[in-house]
């Protein structure tokens, strides 16, 4: 069975300060893994995503994520926030092979002025 | 270049209605298509996919079904909606490994 846990359901920074958000993953193969942004009523965006190739991902926006299989996990990182940042996040896992995403409950990220 | 499309954007209707959302893709052919339900609060639930004309799966029993007449609309309906059918509705497309996402329809069922 593969599922993907967010830790936290609300993250809360100050505007030029690093993101953290946290993602662990559990599958049984080896996964592809992705983040997604996605901004108030609006669809969801690819921030990056890991094949099985470097396992230091960047992606848009300045974010980047490193999958660290001892650990399963895959948190998505930013060295300064932005404002324009604010938005819910997705980690979301594919099982090779398969047709279908399965989401994480998403991180809503607030940054404070 | 890709684009997807989706209608309508919002949409409030009542108990019992019947609903029909529609979704179109540009400059691909033969994508695997997808329906998505965000609820408040909570995320992502694969619905429906398809990988070709005519061939739809489901993922979660429900009062909703899904149509691909087409190789590039995917359509979601409903006969008589319920009240726990209100959400944000994604459509998407993928090739190999990425899933690519429409606007959303926001529903509201009252």
């Amino acid at each position: 069975a593969q599922s993907v846990t967010q830790l936290d359901s609300h993250v809360s920074v100050s505007e030029g300060t690093p993101v953290l958000l946290r993602c662990n993953y559990s599958s049984s193969y080896s996964p592809s893994l992705f983040w997604y942004v996605q901004h108030p009523n609006k669809g969801l965006q690819l921030l990056l995503k890991y094949t099985s190739a470097a396992t230091l991902v960047k992606g848009i926006n300045g974010f980047e994520a490193e999958f660290k299989k001892s650990e399963t996990s895959f948190h998505l990182t930013k060295p300064s926030a932005h404002m324009s940042d604010a938005a819910e996040y997705f980690c979301v896992v594919r099982l090779t092979g398969a047709n279908n995403l399965f989401f994480g409950t998403g991180t809503r990220l607030t940054v404070i002025p | 270049s890709q684009t997807i499309h989706q209608w309508p954007a919002t949409l409030v209707q009542p108990v019992g209605s019947p609903l029909s959302l529609e979704c179109t893709v540009e400059g691909t052919s033969n994508p695997n298509l997808y329906w998505y339900r965000q609820a408040a609060g909570r995320g992502l639930q694969l619905l429906f996919y398809s990988v070709g004309i005519g061939q739809i799966s489901s993922e979660v029993p429900q009062n909703l079904s899904a149509s691909r007449p087409q190789d590039r609309q995917f359509i979601l309906s409903s006969k008589k909606l319920l009240l726990s059918d209100s959400g944000f509705y994604l459509c998407a497309w993928g090739v190999m490994q990425e899933q690519f996402f429409g606007p959303g329809t926001r529903l509201t069922v009252l």
